[in-house]
């Protein structure tokens, strides 16, 4: 049974170029969350989703930012306009029920050049 | 608003010593995790604590955790060298979503040979 699964491993982006991050969770999985971690600390919360729908965004900077997870494929974290303090490692995590154990993936580290 | 606070945020220890790191988290949660993070890696979950008193033990780690403290301990005995990494205490945060956890600064474990 294959964890969750993140791409790209590593992705450079240019100020002002968009970054698209996904994951696709563990089979069975319906439940979505986004984390990042900045250098140095601890991971934040972003988003949790299900399928289709967005359950909490509290974590979610108010622009630039937004997540889907839809009926078919993986979860994405979309950022638009990147600046370098985007910079920072993204992971993402999926659980089974709504308060099963969480499994990391092994994180998306985007660079803003 | 939920707060995890870990101390110290970096040791440094012998091969062969003993030591304790703390989470304090300031409201009540229900569930108290351990996760090790090696550098560039993903999470790996430790432990699970769910109720007060428990204690959980995995090798050279043991944790604990005092609800009505609102404090957990990870106990590390006869430090060696593998378990340098970073470990982080995560509690549940609710107003939103169950899982939403709420992460530690981290603790930066250096295992001296």
């Amino acid at each position: 049974n294959a964890g969750v699964m993140q791409n790209p491993r590593h992705l450079v982006r240019r100020r002002g170029q968009e970054a698209r991050l996904r994951c696709s969770p563990m089979k069975g999985h319906s439940h979505v969350y986004w984390y990042r971690q900045l250098p140095e600390e601890g991971l934040k919360f972003m988003v949790y989703l299900q399928k289709e729908n967005i359950i909490d965004e509290s974590g979610m900077p108010k622009e630039r930012f937004s997540a889907e997870f839809p009926k078919e494929g993986p979860s994405i974290l979309r950022i638009q306009q990147v600046v370098r303090g985007d910079s920072a490692a993204y992971f993402c995590a999926s659980s089974q029920q709504y308060n099963s154990p969480l499994h990391f993936g092994n994180g998306t580290r985007l660079t803003v050049t | 608003e939920l707060k995890v606070e870990q101390n110290p945020l970096f040791l440094s220890m012998q091969e062969g010593k003993n030591y304790t790191i703390y989470c304090n988290y300031s409201t009540t949660s229900d569930r108290l995790y351990w996760y090790r993070q090696d550098p560039g890696k993903s999470l790996e979950s430790l432990f699970v604590l769910l109720s007060n008193g428990a204690v959980k033990q995995e090798g050279r780690l043991m944790a604990s955790l005092d609800t009505k403290a609102r404090l957990s301990t990870l106990h590390i005995t006869a430090a060696v060298h593998d378990l340098s990494a970073t470990y982080f205490c995560a509690v549940e945060g609710y107003g939103g979503a169950t899982n939403k956890l709420i992460f530690g600064t981290g603790t930066l474990l250096a295992v001296q040979p």
